[in-house]
């Protein structure tokens, strides 16, 4: 079955500190890959997107992603998190053919300062 | 150049009513999907259309939820006899096309039974 893990459902970070969410992903081939967040009473917001080529992804508000096949892992990043970072973060896929995106659960991230 | 349009943003209905929620497309796009977050999940599809076809339906309830995109006008979910576990975040997305890679989301709308 297709489906998108986040393990994290709730993480606090300091202001300042390094910030890593995990995202894993099953599907039979490499999908489309993405990064949303959304916060509190918001719509989504895409904060990156993996198609193909350079693993390494950069995306908007400093964000960052590495896509690992082997680990079929989508993992997020932020060198140094900002308290307007505190919001619910969505990994999604969508496969490369068909036209739904599959979504986590989310990760509620809290920055304290 | 507005983005995806959503409205009303919240709905406040009591069981039994009907809820109608309306998408509008980014400028250029004629494809339309929607999703529901149900509280403290994840988004979850629902249908996708086109104008005047419903192309996938496969995540839609099997009665009380219907969905059209008319060949003027906006998208409407509509939500017939509305139940509690009816209330949730109903988003819409759109593409410029069948099976472009990325979709754009609108800001959703709050769904409440009361």
């Amino acid at each position: 079955a297709q489906s998108v893990t986040q393990p994290d459902i709730h993480i606090t970070v300091s202001e300042g500190a390094s910030l890593e969410l995990r995202c894993n992903y099953s599907y039979g081939a490499t999908p489309y890959l993405f990064w949303y967040v959304q916060s509190p009473g918001q719509g989504l917001q895409l904060l990156l997107k993996y198609f193909s080529g350079d693993t390494l992804v950069q995306g908007i508000k400093g964000f960052e992603a590495e896509f690992k096949r082997s680990q079929s892992s989508f993992n997020l990043r932020k060198p140094s998190v900002h308290w307007s970072d505190a919001a619910e973060y969505f990994c999604a896929y969508r496969p490369n053919t068909g036209n739904q995106f599959y979504f986590g659960t989310g990760t509620s991230l809290t920055v304290i300062p | 150049n507005a983005g995806v349009m959503q409205n009303p943003r919240h709905l406040v209905r009591r069981r039994g009513q009907e809820a109608r929620l309306r998408c509008s497309p980014m400028k250029g796009h004629s494809h339309v999907y929607w999703y529901r977050q149900l509280p403290e999940e994840g988004l979850k599809f629902m249908v996708y259309l086109q104008k005047e076809n419903i192309i996938d339906e496969s995540g839609m309830p099997k009665e009380r939820f219907s969905a059209e995109f008319p060949k003027e006008g906006p998208s409407i979910l509509r939500i017939q006899q509305v139940v509690r576990g009816d209330s949730a975040a109903y988003f819409c997305a759109s593409s410029p096309r069948a099976g472009a890679e990325t979709q754009y989301f609108g800001p959703g709308t709050r769904l409440l039974v009361l």
